[in-house]
């Protein structure tokens, strides 16, 4: 039972243009929502997250936008750069988890010049 | 600079040869996370400490260990190791905050391959 789906493998999107990745999740405990991304080779690196509390948050090029009744967020990359090309993993925490997070399958960004 | 650090970054064992992945952390933290990720899969959880205190993920299989002597290292034992269990092995920490689910984030290692023969 896969509680966070990112549901789109890939995304290809051009320099300068907007990338909106999306996430859907099930759990209606969960409270907290972050962005990781991911390079080759590395660990996943904290990107941006946000708040159950909230329904967006801002930081720089990236925005990410939750809409509890939907259960979906989505993270606004404007404007893409080649360098953001990389694997974008969604994740969830709920409040009393031991900072437990469950993942998304995540979803490979690819910005061409 | 702080940061997670893991041992070795790739790691071939062959079938049943028991295999030990480490992870060391500078920042100090109270808690340390062990994932597990198969290609093109979602990373999952399968224990972490808060301090000296064990949680294991309830489908977690037997065949992994882990120990935690002191704050700044944690291990990862896989006692028999399958084809199976063939993935990148990722290590995070957090701090208090975050364990109580005052947001935050968790910091992860560059992650070990694992490669079973």
């Amino acid at each position: 039972d896969q509680q966070v789906k990112q549901n789109s493998p890939s995304l290809s999107v051009q320099e300068g243009r907007i990338s909106i990745l999306n996430c859907d999740y099930t759990n209606s405990m969960f409270d907290y929502f972050l962005w990781y991304k991911k390079y080759p080779a590395e660990g996943p690196t904290f990107l941006i997250s946000i708040s159950s509390i909230k329904d967006k948050n801002e930081d720089g090029r990236f925005t990410v936008f939750l809409n509890k009744s939907a259960k979906h967020l989505s993270l606004h990359i404007v404007p893409s750069q080649p360098g953001d090309s990389a694997v974008y993993f969604c994740a969830a925490s709920a409040n009393n988890q031991g900072g437990k997070l469950i993942f998304g399958q995540g979803t490979e960004l690819s910005v061409k010049p | 600079d702080a940061m997670v650090i893991q041992n070795p970054r790739y790691q071939v064992t062959q079938f049943g040869k028991p295999v030990t992945l480490s992870c060391s952390q500078t920042l100090n933290h109270n808690v340390m996370y062990w994932y597990q990720q198969k290609s093109s899969q979602a990373p999952k959880l399968l224990f972490h400490y808060y301090d000296k205190d064990f949680n294991n993920e309830a489908d977690t299989p037997d065949n992994f260990q882990s120990r935690r002597p002191n704050t700044s290292f944690c291990f990862l034992d896989i006692r028999s190791p399958g084809l199976g269990d063939a993935a990148m092995y990722l290590c995070a920490t957090s701090g208090l905050a975050t364990y109580r689910g005052k947001g935050e984030t968790q910091y992860f290692g560059p992650g070990t391959r694992l490669l079973v023969l």
